[in-house]
C-alpha cells in the first residue's frame, strides 16, 4: 500500500524552529517529487515546497522563501521540511504530498503545526 | 501567486448534477493544461479526484468529470449522491515550478 506518514509537528513559540518528517513506503520513493502543502485552520490549501525526485531540485511559496528548507533522504526513503523564523499565520495541518502529472496524487494524513505564545 | 477564484458554496438535490468553477489567468488556468480538483472530507487529507484538466484516477467515479475554457476550469458532479458532500479545491500548475489553489467550495447535498 502506498503510504506517507508525517510527524514532527506540534506547539512552538513566534520565532521558533520546527522540522517536520514524512516516511514513505509502498512504492520507488526516489523515482517522484515530493511536496509539503499546508491548511491553516478553517481555510483552503496552500502548496509550499517542492523537491525533485533525484537533482533535489527545490521550490517554496513566497511566504516562506528563506525561512522554510525541504529536502530528502532518498535511502531512507524520507521527506523532511526545517522551519525556522515561524510566525502565526504557519500555523496549519501540513501534509506531505507526492505528485506526477503536475498533480498531488498521494497525500499523507497530515501533521499540525501550531504557533503561539 | 494569488488564489484561484471558487464560488464558496455549491449544492444540488441526489441525482442532479453540480457544477464548481475555478477561475485563474493567463498565468495559471489558460496557460497550462495542468488543473486538478481535489475532495476533501472534514477531517480527512485531500483526494485527487481530476487532474490534467480532464483525467480521472483509477478508481474515481465517471460522476466525476472536468474541463477549461480560457481562464476558467470545470468540475462537474454528475448524479449526486450524499456522500459528495464536502469541499472541493481546484489547483493549476502556475510556472517555474510553483502550483496555486483556489479558496474551496463547499458541496452540500441537499
Amino acid at each position: 500500500e502506498v503510504q506517507l506518514v508525517e510527524s514532527g509537528g506540534g506547539l512552538v513559540q513566534p520565532g521558533g524552529s520546527l522540522r517536520l518528517s514524512c516516511a514513505a513506503s509502498g512504492f520507488t520513493f526516489s523515482r517522484y517529487s515530493m511536496n509539503w502543502v499546508r491548511q491553516a485552520p478553517g481555510k483552503g490549501l496552500e502548496w509550499v515546497a517542492y523537491i525533485s525526485s533525484v537533482t533535489s531540485d527545490k521550490h517554496y511559496v513566497d511566504s516562506v522563501k528563506g525561512r522554510f528548507t525541504i529536502s530528502r533522504d532518498n535511502a531512507k526513503d524520507s521527506l523532511s521540511l526545517q522551519m525556522n523564523s515561524l510566525r502565526a499565520d504557519d500555523t496549519a495541518v501540513y501534509y506531505c504530498v507526492r505528485d506526477s502529472d503536475y498533480a498531488f496524487h498521494i497525500w499523507g494524513q497530515g501533521t499540525m503545526v501550531t504557533v503561539s505564545s | 501567486q494569488s488564489a484561484l477564484t471558487q464560488p464558496p458554496s455549491a449544492s444540488g438535490f441526489p441525482g442532479q448534477s453540480v457544477t464548481i468553477s475555478c477561475t485563474g489567468t493567463s498565468r495559471d488556468v489558460g496557460g497550462y493544461n495542468y488543473v486538478s480538483w481535489y475532495q476533501q472530507h472534514p477531517g480527512k487529507a485531500p483526494k485527487v479526484l481530476i487532474y490534467e484538466v480532464s483525467k480521472r484516477p483509477s478508481g474515481v467515479p465517471d460522476r466525476f468529470s472536468g474541463s477549461k475554457s480560457g481562464n476558467a476550469a470545470f468540475l462537474t458532479v454528475s448524479g449526486l449522491q450524499a456522500e459528495d458532500e464536502a469541499d472541493y479545491y481546484c489547483s493549476s500548475y502556475a510556472g517555474d515550478i510553483n502550483w496555486v489553489f483556489g479558496g474551496g467550495t463547499k458541496l452540500t447535498v441537499l
